[in-house]
């Protein structure tokens, strides 16, 4: 069936470093990507999306390209903040039933000053 | 502040028991998701409504069952408590009703269960 696999955590950056956390999926037809964030306390937020080969999501910073060859959706920041600490997930939904989204593990990330 | 409300925050019951949580979407939509997010399984998909009818099912148990009213909000039953029920349950809302494309969920804040 359909699966999100994402890198384990939890990921500690320092304040500035360049970040990257991978993602890869498993999907029949052509899925649409998303990254969620969640923050402590929070519900998820839907981050950025792609929803075709070679789409570039991005957001505050954070991207990330659709790439079918490889079937990844990484997602990269070039400079973290403090702020940024939080929680990951990579998802895709498909064309058997787009409103249905399933989600990677979660990676948890940390930035220190 | 997604919109999307729910209650109760937390929630502290025995194995055994039944309990009722509720979500009430974000105004103007009407497709409400329920997922259950644990350390050991992550985040699932449970069940979702759309307008009042069942739309699509994940991994939920028997033991589950949810429903959606005429005024949209939800409900999210959960009867014959097992302490692997303990859990953050999660009602995210959107649009809805498309089936050619990818509708936005927007996520309440959460109920931890914690059953014991």
């Amino acid at each position: 069936g359909d699966s999100v696999t994402q890198m384990e955590g939890p990921v500690t950056l320092s304040e500035e470093a360049f970040l990257t956390i991978n993602c890869t999926y498993t999907a029949t037809g052509y899925p649409s990507l998303f990254w969620y964030v969640q923050y402590p306390g929070e519900g998820l937020q839907l981050l950025l999306k792609a929803t075709k080969a070679d789409d570039k999501g991005s957001n505050k910073g954070f991207e990330a390209t659709y790439r079918k060859e490889t079937t990844s959706f990484h997602l990269e920041k070039g400079s973290v903040q403090v702020s940024d600490s939080a929680v990951y997930f990579c998802a895709l939904s498909t064309g058997t039933s787009y409103d249905k989204v399933i989600f990677g593990p979660g990676t948890s990330l940390s930035v220190i000053p | 502040d997604s919109g999307v409300t729910q209650t109760p925050k937390h929630l502290i019951t025995a194995t055994g028991q039944r309990v009722t949580l509720r979500c009430s979407p974000r105004s103007g939509d009407l497709s409400v998701y329920w997922y259950q997010q644990s350390l050991d399984q992550g985040l699932q998909f449970l069940i979702q409504y759309y307008n009042g009818e069942e739309r699509a099912k994940g991994n939920i148990l028997e033991r589950f069952s949810a429903q959606q009213f005429p005024d949209l909000h939800s409900e999210l039953n959960l009867s014959s408590l097992e302490l692997g029920d303990s859990a953050l349950y999660f009602c995210a809302s959107s649009v809805g009703g498309s089936r050619s494309s990818y509708n936005e969920q927007f996520f309440g804040p959460g109920t931890r269960l914690t059953v014991l």
